[in-house]
This record gives structure tokens, C-alpha cells and sequence, in this order.
């Protein structure tokens, strides 16, 4: 049974370019987060999809992080115009169901170095 | 907003010592709490999980951790570590209710067991 994969594992950018990051979540699995790691902290939320809805985007930093996830499965988020403060790893989740007792399975990560 | 905070960044032990790593949060409603596990060059693992009755939780690999609620606390410990426990704890909560049951994690406590 595959787990959540996430590509590029490495990803460096020049700032200003823009980026995808992709996450292939379990299987079936409704839900899917993603969420940022910056160097030396704890993983901060970023945004929440049920199947294809994105339901909460409050932890996006700036109008420059766009998620989607148009069937349902396989999401993307896009950062664009990227600047060095983006530099962090960007983490996909994903969970059966969006009950509160569902556990979040977690991708390797992309770790993103803007230069 | 709810946060967690972990009280030690980095704890070096020897084997077969005894862990305790503390973690607070600031929330007034009903969480679930989590303590995930990530080893060196794997992605973040759950390690154990509370969600209502006995407070005194045990996880996987001889951990275990208690929730106090009116410490508003869940620290994580095990009595005899090992040199393969080496790795980052994150501790996180998640507030029932809320859209999507994001997590919220603290800042992480880097382990490092010598042989």
C-alpha cells in the first residue's frame, strides 16, 4: 500500500520564478492538507481540501499561494513570484475522512530553496 | 487561536535513560492530541493519540503520555530509551469543531540518544 507521495522530494528556484509542488494522497483518502516547515519549526497549516472543495485556506501566507485539487486526488500548490522567506519544506497530508478522529498521513515532503 | 508549545528544543540522553518531553497548549475547547515521531530521513509518523477516555495513553515502541486537562498538557515519555529513538517529537493538537481539523504543532524536540 503506496503512502502520500510528494514530487519534486528537491526543488531550487530563483526568485521570482514560479513553482508546483505535487502530492499524491493514499488512495481513497478524502481529505488533504498541506501545510509549511520552516527550518528548525513545527509544520504550519496552510490549507485543507475535502475531495475537490477547498474548504479552509487561512494558513496561506500570501495571495501568491495557490492549492487546488480538481478531481479530488492529486493536489498542487503553486507558488508564484517566489521570494527566499518561501524557502521551507512544504508537506502534504492526507486522511480518510474529515472526522476529527481520522489520522493525517503524512508525505515525505518538497523541500523549496529560493536563491 | 490555539497553540502549542514544547518546552525543550534539543535533549541529548544516554541509553536506557528515561524521556520526558513536556507540551502545553493554549485552547479552551475539546482537542484531540497527537505526538508524531520523525526519524532521520523519514517523514513525520504518529507516535500515539488522544481523543477521550483514559488520559493515560500508550503508543507505539514503549511511549506513552498522559493528558492532564487542567494543565492543559500532554507530555510524551518512555522509560528506557533506546539509540533508534534519535529523532524529532512534534507534538500537536487538533480543536474538535473546527473546519477541516487542521492540526496545530509545536516547535519540535530534537532527541538525540547516545549509545
Amino acid at each position: 500500500g503506496a503512502g502520500v507521495s510528494q514530487s519534486p522530494r528537491y526543488k531550487v528556484a530563483k526568485r521570482g520564478q514560479d513553482v508546483a509542488l505535487r502530492c499524491d494522497p493514499i488512495s481513497g483518502h478524502v481529505s488533504l492538507f498541506w501545510y509549511q516547515q520552516a527550518l528548525g519549526q513545527g509544520p504550519e497549516f496552510l490549507t485543507y481540501f475535502q475531495n475537490e472543495a477547498q474548504l479552509d485556506k487561512s494558513g496561506l501566507p500570501s495571495d501568491r499561494f495557490f492549492a487546488e485539487r480538481p478531481e479530488g486526488s492529486v493536489s498542487t500548490l503553486k507558488i508564484q513570484r517566489t521570494q527566499q522567506e518561501d524557502s521551507a519544506v512544504y508537506l502534504c497530508a492526507s486522511s480518510l475522512d474529515s472526522g476529527s478522529t481520522y489520522e493525517q498521513y503524512f508525505g515525505p515532503g518538497t523541500r523549496l530553496t529560493v536563491t | 487561536a490555539q497553540s502549542v508549545s514544547q518546552h525543550n528544543h534539543h535533549v541529548i540522553l544516554s541509553e536506557a535513560a528515561s524521556l520526558e518531553l513536556g507540551c502545553n497548549y493554549s485552547y479552551g475547547g475539546t482537542v484531540n492530541l497527537f505526538w508524531y515521531v520523525q526519524y532521520p530521513g523519514q517523514h513525520l509518523q504518529l507516535l500515539l493519540k488522544y481523543f477521550s477516555g483514559d488520559p493515560l495513553v500508550k503508543g507505539i515502541k514503549g511511549f506513552e503520555a498522559e493528558f492532564i486537562k487542567s494543565k492543559f498538557s500532554f507530555n510524551l515519555r518512555k522509560p528506557s530509551v533506546q539509540w533508534s529513538d534519535t529523532a524529532e517529537y512534534f507534538c500537536a493538537v487538533k480543536s474538535i469543531g473546527a473546519a477541516g481539523n487542521k492540526l496545530t504543532f509545536g516547535g519540535g524536540t530534537r532527541v538525540l540518544v547516545k549509545p
